[in-house]
């Protein structure tokens, strides 16, 4: 358990809706991570950060933006949900060193009606 | 442009015998790889790794073997359990820097959901 806590587990939004997911972290990991889930695709990276207000883009970006305001919080926004982002989200933080891996939070199922 | 690719969905495995589960990329500058485990409403968990610098990674049950030249790798389980029933994820990643403000993303494959019958 790397102490990773997201939440919600579950929402239903309406399309158009913002909706905000929140990854909480308690062991002071620098690199934390959002992927979503779908089908046919596995995991794919959203956005992710290495350092409070250090954010970048990964591979499916678009309709997203995060902020990491504080080392333990790394927040998802869909500023207007649209149903393409009906998915299951993880957190994730990465130990630095050398070959190292991932934890993964529980996730949170959205769907966008 | 899928880097990693798992072209088996689905495997089915009597209980007791051998299950391979296979991955390919198409990548060269991937230098190391994963596996994750991934139960129903639960987060992926990380299972067993090997660096590029390998061929081979051995925990238990659970082996990862690597083939550079051919961009492939497996992870055998023997035996096979039923409590191995999951999806799994093979993962790869490029060299980054630790510190750096490219460290540590991952590229996965489409999972691959392993069946053990008893």
């Amino acid at each position: 358990d790397a102490g990773i806590t997201q939440s919600p587990r579950h929402k239903v939004t309406e399309t158009g809706t913002p909706v905000t997911l929140r990854c909480h972290q308690t062991e002071n990991h620098r690199y934390m991570y959002w992927y979503r889930q779908d089908p046919g695709h596995g995991l794919r990276l959203i956005h992710y950060s290495y350092g409070v207000k250090d954010t970048d883009k990964g591979e499916v970006s678009d309709g997203y933006s995060v902020s990491r305001s504080k080392t333990e919080d790394f927040l998802l926004t869909l500023e207007s949900a649209t149903s393409s982002q009906t998915s299951v989200y993880f957190c994730a933080i990465r130990t630095t060193g050398w070959d190292t891996e991932a934890f993964f939070g529980q996730g949170t199922r959205l769907t966008v009606v | 442009d899928q880097q990693v690719k798992q072209n088996s969905p689905s495997l089915s495995v009597q209980e007791g015998r051998i299950s391979i589960l296979n991955c390919d990329y198409t990548n060269s500058m991937f230098d190391y790889f994963l596996w994750y485990k991934k139960y129903p409403a639960e987060g992926p968990t990380f299972l067993i790794s090997i660096s590029s610098i390998k061929d081979k990674n051995e925990d238990g049950r659970f082996t990862v073997f690597l083939n550079k030249s051919a961009k492939h790798l497996s992870l055998h389980i023997v035996p096979s359990q039923p409590g191995d029933s999951a999806v799994y994820f093979c993962a790869s990643e490029v060299p980054a820097n630790a510190g750096g403000t490219s460290y540590g993303k991952l590229t996965f494959g489409q999972g691959t959901i392993l069946t053990v019958h008893p």
